[in-house]
């Protein structure tokens, strides 16, 4: 079965350093990964996505992430963090389901907090 | 375009008790999909509509949920009786070309069960 993990719950960064955060997933045919952010009483937004092509994917709010076939991960990148990035982040798989619709498999999610 | 909407946005019941959740989606958007987020864990599918019929219920966890879509436009999410596991976070998302186009995510319904 599909999974996604995501291994730090929680991550502090200064603003202004660097931002990785980590996402390994499980699913045994091509997957389609995407990064989503819920800020405080919002909705998760989608940061970017990756379906084929060019491993190296750019999103919005500076975010890029990059697909790594051969170590199962989808680790989400930003050069400089800058305090309103403070939410939580969540990386997910696709899968296709009965009927051909399809569903997202979520990880736990990575809360960042931004210190000035 | 008007976004994914969600009401109430939190509501605190009673065990016992019975809550519906609504979610409108984006007008035009024929799939809908409900997750939930019970606390400190992931967010989980619950089911997918394509306009009023469900074509995947395969994560509602009992039945005690029953979620409905009316005309294929507004969608409810009806858990009765309440039990204290079921609070957490009810997302609604909806798309119109399936997930590869792109999910839109509402803002949640905070359940509490006290």
């Amino acid at each position: 079965a599909q999974s996604v993990t995501q291994p730090d719950i929680h991550i502090t960064v200064s603003e202004g350093a660097s931002l990785e955060l980590r996402c390994n997933y499980s699913y045994g045919a091509t997957p389609y990964l995407f990064w989503y952010v819920q800020s405080p009483g919002q909705g998760l937004q989608l940061l970017l996505k990756y379906f084929s092509g060019d491993t190296l994917v750019q999103g919005i709010k500076g975010f890029e992430a990059e697909f790594k076939r051969s170590q199962s991960s989808f680790n989400l990148r930003k050069p400089s963090v800058h305090w309103s990035d403070a939410a939580e982040y969540f990386c997910a798989v696709a899968t296709r389901v009965t009927g051909g619709g399809n569903k997202l498999t979520f990880g736990t999610g990575t809360q960042l907090k931004v210190e000035l | 375009e008007a976004g994914v909407t969600q009401f109430p946005s939190h509501s605190v019941i009673e065990k016992g008790q019975t809550v519906t959740l609504r979610c409108d989606p984006i007008s035009g958007h024929d799939n809908l999909y409900w997750y939930r987020r019970v606390m400190g864990k992931e967010i989980k599918f619950l089911l997918h509509f394509v306009k009023e019929s469900k074509q995947d219920e395969s994560g509602m966890p009992n039945n005690r949920f029953l979620a409905e879509r009316t005309g294929g436009t507004y969608s409810t999410l009806k858990v009765q009786p309440a039990e204290l596991e079921d609070s957490g976070v009810y997302f609604c998302a909806s798309s119109q070309g399936g997930l590869l186009g792109g999910y839109t995510f509402g803002s949640g319904t905070r359940l509490t069960v006290v």
